[in-house]
């Protein structure tokens, strides 16, 4: 079955404890990215990549770090995790070709105290 | 930069009755239009998507979306809602030059559906 997997599902953490989120399609796409949703504001891309070992920042990367080392994963890393990172994380990926339909994970719920 | 606005931040409505869901963005190039649904505790789906050709697309669960190109609006719409509809709804964009790197999305729309 073609998805997008993410682990963990939900998380609670303290603030300043290094996580990392991943994420893992079998797709073969060449795209990824990685989404927070708040209240109110929407899915908001935090950093996209392109192809391993291209990677490039979306609209709020602070605090974040992302790497690409094979195609099919794109973890999300919060080395000193705070509380207004707590939020619904998603990922996504896609094809290189129009009209570059994403396709998400079933979310990580994370909260930073 | 693109923008999208989804106008209802929540739509209550009673099962059966026809519903709207409003969306506008705001883009200098051309570009292709989706809306995803997410039900409670799940990933987002893909409901439709708008590329070209005709204003009017069908999606999936019945929902239908209507491209207006001169009021920059992209509205969802089923006759009649089933209390399985409940869920968020987002619309977004992604401008056809340069739209691999992202979607834009609207803020959401909750949609209740009271028996």
């Amino acid at each position: 079955e073609a998805q997008v997997t993410q682990n963990p599902r939900y998380l609670i953490t303290v603030t300043g404890k290094k996580l990392t989120v991943t994420c893992s399609q079998n797709m073969n796409h060449e795209y990824m990215s990685w989404y927070r949703q708040d209240p109110g504001l929407g899915l908001r891309q935090i950093y996209y990549s392109m192809n391993v070992e291209v990677t490039d920042k979306g609209d709020v990367p602070e605090g974040y770090k992302v790497s690409r080392k094979e195609k099919r994963n794109f973890p999300l890393i919060l080395e000193s995790p705070s509380p207004n990172q707590t939020s619904l994380y998603f990922c996504a990926s896609w094809i290189r070709a129009a009209p570059y339909e994403q396709y998400f994970g079933p979310g990580t719920r994370l909260t930073v105290t | 930069a693109q923008s999208v606005t989804q106008l209802d931040s929540q739509v209550p409505v009673f099962e059966e009755a026809p519903v709207e869901l409003r969306c506008n963005y705001s883009s200098s190039v051309s570009v292709y239009l989706f809306w995803y649904v997410q039900y409670p505790n799940q990933g987002l789906q893909l409901l439709l998507k708008y590329l070209s050709g005709s204003t009017l697309v069908k999606g999936i669960n019945g929902f239908e979306a209507e491209f207006n190109k001169s009021q920059t609006s992209f509205h969802l719409r089923k006759p009649s809602v089933h209390i399985s509809d409940t869920a968020e709804y987002f619309c977004a964009v992604s401008d056809q030059p340069r739209g691999a790197q992202k979607l834009v999305f609207g803020q959401g729309t909750r949609l209740t559906i009271n028996p």
